[in-house]
């Protein structure tokens, strides 16, 4: 089975400090993506990468920033917390059998 | 336009009734479709992949998947109360690598 692993469940932060979220997957996928969701508005792609040392912006990357040093590790930066990224944010991993998300991270950023 | 469409919902459904989920694309070049269940606080779990027209079958669930009329469906019978959740369609449009197109989710309540 796929396993994409997410460093924290819960997370609480305050307004301007910078946020690490580290993501793991266990297959060897290339394909590596970060989603924020939030109520009403469905999943929004900000980060995703095809490669080690490769990133795309997706479609809301503004205050976010990625990491990816290896092939299995993704991470999803917030280089000055703000209030209005309190959100549940999914890694995922893909192959052309489909998209496989970790458990997620709700982070409220007081 | 938005790229994948689902209606909403709810859609409440007797447990034990069939529940007919329905989802619309844009890009008539997709070839790969799949389904997502999940649950309130939940993060989303691959239930369902189709990529030939016609239906696929795997449980309780059924894809329905017709590239002509550019429309997926998933059809879960005999609706249980731990079916209830959201459910959302993703398509691989092409040129996309492994990129999914997410429509909004449909949320279904079951009731005993």
């Amino acid at each position: 089975d796929v396993k994409v692993t997410q460093s924290s469940r819960y997370l609480v932060k305050r307004t301007g400090e910078k946020v690490f979220l580290e993501c793991v997957q266990d297959m060897d996928h290339e394909n590596m993506f970060w989603y924020r969701q939030d109520p009403g508005l469905g999943l929004r792609l900000i980060y995703f990468s095809y490669d080690v040392k490769m990133k795309e912006k997706g479609d809301i990357p503004e205050g976010y920033s990625v990491s990816r040093e290896k092939k299995e590790r993704f991470s999803l930066i917030l280089e000055s917390a703000s209030t209005n990224q309190t959100s549940m944010y999914l890694c995922a991993s893909s192959n052309p059998r489909g998209m496989f998300f970790g458990p997620g991270t709700r982070l409220t950023v007081l | 336009q938005k790229e994948v469409e689902q209606n909403s919902g709810p859609l409440s459904v007797p447990e034990g009734a069939i529940a007919s989920l329905n989802c619309t694309y844009s890009d008539r070049g997709s070839q790969s479709f799949f389904w997502y269940r999940q649950y309130s606080g939940k993060s989303p779990e691959l239930i369902m992949s189709i990529y030939s027209n016609g239906d696929k079958e795997d449980g309780r669930f059924t894809a329905q998947l017709n590239k002509a009329s550019q429309y997926v469906s998933l059809l879960i019978r005999d609706s249980q109360p731990s079916d209830s959740a959201t459910y959302l369609c993703a398509v691989n449009p092409p040129a996309a690598g492994n990129k999914l197109t997410f429509g909004g989710g449909t949320r279904v309540l079951v009731k005993p």
